[in-house]
């Protein structure tokens, strides 16, 4: 089992929708949780960190439940230039290497 | 930016060669990584560093070795390349404090 799974999507979504994407962990020490924005064959950037109280900027709201070991990204009224693959990232902080554990990502298409 | 630079961008290398890989930062930050990405396993860690001489491996560090005898540069060498090892390889720094990582342009690398 992948310590992080993600549907891979793609998802395609016309411009102005709200789409929702999901993660689950495995591990449950997990400590720090992240969203990662990837453009095609770029370098993965930090797009947000989740909190357990949940968070927010813009139209990007995250959200972590523990007990479920699931993670949300909520995209409110999508923009083509939303379009990328958005990866779900763990870290293991107490492991002293605080090395991120990425999932495989999950593709959105936003249409005009 | 925090200022970090992979190089080659591009290789091509045959079978049974050594290949080795640069990455350099300018911000003195002590952590420093290397992951490489392949369509449908996302990012994993290979090696890790958290200062001059320690390193460490990560989940698939089998075939590389790391240097790291400065703090601005870790190397990642394939000491006999493999077509398994072809992958995009990216190179990533963690501000000791700072969330989230940052990520350099990324290395690609064919073994033929």
């Amino acid at each position: 089992r992948k310590e992080v799974e993600q549907d891979p999507g793609p998802f395609n979504v016309p411009e102005g929708a709200t789409v929702a994407f999901n993660c689950t962990y495995s591990n449950s020490a997990s400590q720090s949780f992240f969203w990662y924005r990837q453009d095609c064959r770029k370098e993965p950037k930090l797009l947000m960190s989740v909190y357990s109280s949940g968070n927010e900027d813009g139209r990007f709201t995250a959200q972590l439940n523990r007990a479920s070991q699931y993670i949300s990204l909520l995209i409110r009224d999508s923009k083509l230039s939303d379009s990328a693959t958005y990866l779900c990232v763990v870290n293991l902080s107490d492991t002293g290497r605080r090395a991120l554990t990425f999932g495989s990502g999950t593709r959105l298409q936003v249409q005009p | 930016d925090a200022g970090i630079t992979q190089s080659p961008r591009h290789k091509v290398t045959e079978t049974g060669t050594p290949v080795t890989l640069r990455c350099h930062q300018t911000e003195n930050h002590r952590y420093m990584y290397w992951y490489r990405q392949d369509p449908g396993h996302g990012l994993r860690l290979i090696h890790y560093s958290y200062g001059v001489k320690d390193t460490d491996k990560g989940e698939v560090s089998d075939g590389y070795s790391v240097s790291r005898s400065k703090t601005e540069d870790f190397l990642l060498t394939l000491e006999s390349a493999t077509s398994s090892q072809t992958s995009v390889y990216f190179c990533a720094i963690n501000k000791q404090g700072a969330e989230g990582y940052t990520f350099g342009s990324g290395t690609r690398l064919t073994v033929v």
